[in-house]
């Protein structure tokens, strides 16, 4: 099945302990993305690939990281979380740069709750 | 950065109404698309508009878009329980989608 895996799916931590949301997806995308929601804010977008090694800031960057060292993998790293990171995570998906018309494929969402 | 804007940001209506959301957003675009969401999960696409299109069907769904007054309008029709849900806009420039706030719809039985 065609599909974006997140792992986890709900995520408890303590400040400042480094942790890593993984992002698979099956379909050989070429591009990806991860976004955040918050209630009233919506969805921001936090880090954007458009390729292997090529990865580029959103709006929200500040405290992340990102790597794409391979087409299918797109982890978010928190090197050290803190309270105004707890948010509802997405990472989604496309098969080609979006100004070529297309959609984007979501993850179910990881719920990060940093204490 | 470009951000879509619904309008109105709660609805709730009555099984077999149409509901009409509206996005409004400030720069130029290349095109427009509608997500739904179910309960905090995953955003489904529903349907994209060209910046060159001006409306759009898709099943019971009906997308206008204006680039004179930057705004784009969902209609979906005959609605269902099922369509209970938040749908946001997002708009495209630059290889990057901007979201709105989302418009959370409410259908009743």
């Amino acid at each position: 099945e065609a599909q974006v895996t997140q792992n986890p799916r709900y995520l408890i931590t303590v400040t400042g302990k480094k942790l890593t949301v993984t992002c698979s997806q099956n379909m050989n995308h070429e591009y990806m993305s991860w976004y955040r929601q918050d209630p009233g804010l919506g969805l921001r977008q936090i880090y954007y690939s458009m390729n292997v090694e090529v990865t580029d800031k959103g709006d929200v960057p500040e405290g992340y990281k990102v790597s794409r060292k391979e087409k299918r993998n797109f982890p978010l790293i928190l090197e050290s979380p803190s309270p105004n990171q707890t948010s509802l995570y997405f990472c989604a998906s496309s098969p080609g740069t979006l100004t070529t018309n297309e959609k984007l494929f979501f993850g179910s969402g990881t719920q990060l709750s940093v204490l | 950065s470009q951000q879509g804007e619904e309008d109105p940001q709660a609805l709730s209506i009555q099984e077999g109404e149409n509901a009409t959301m509206n996005c409004s957003y400030k720069t130029s675009i290349n095109n427009l698309q509608w997500y739904r969401q179910n309960s905090g999960r995953g955003l489904v696409h529903l349907i994209l508009i060209r910046s060159n299109e001006r409306e759009k069907h898709s099943g019971r769904l009906r997308v206008t878009l204006d680039t004179s007054k930057k705004s784009s309008s969902l209609l979906i029709t005959a609605s269902r329980a099922a369509d209970t849900a938040s749908y946001f806009c997002a708009t495209e420039g630059n290889n990057r989608l901007a979201f709105g706030k989302g418009n959370q719809v409410v259908v009743i039985p």
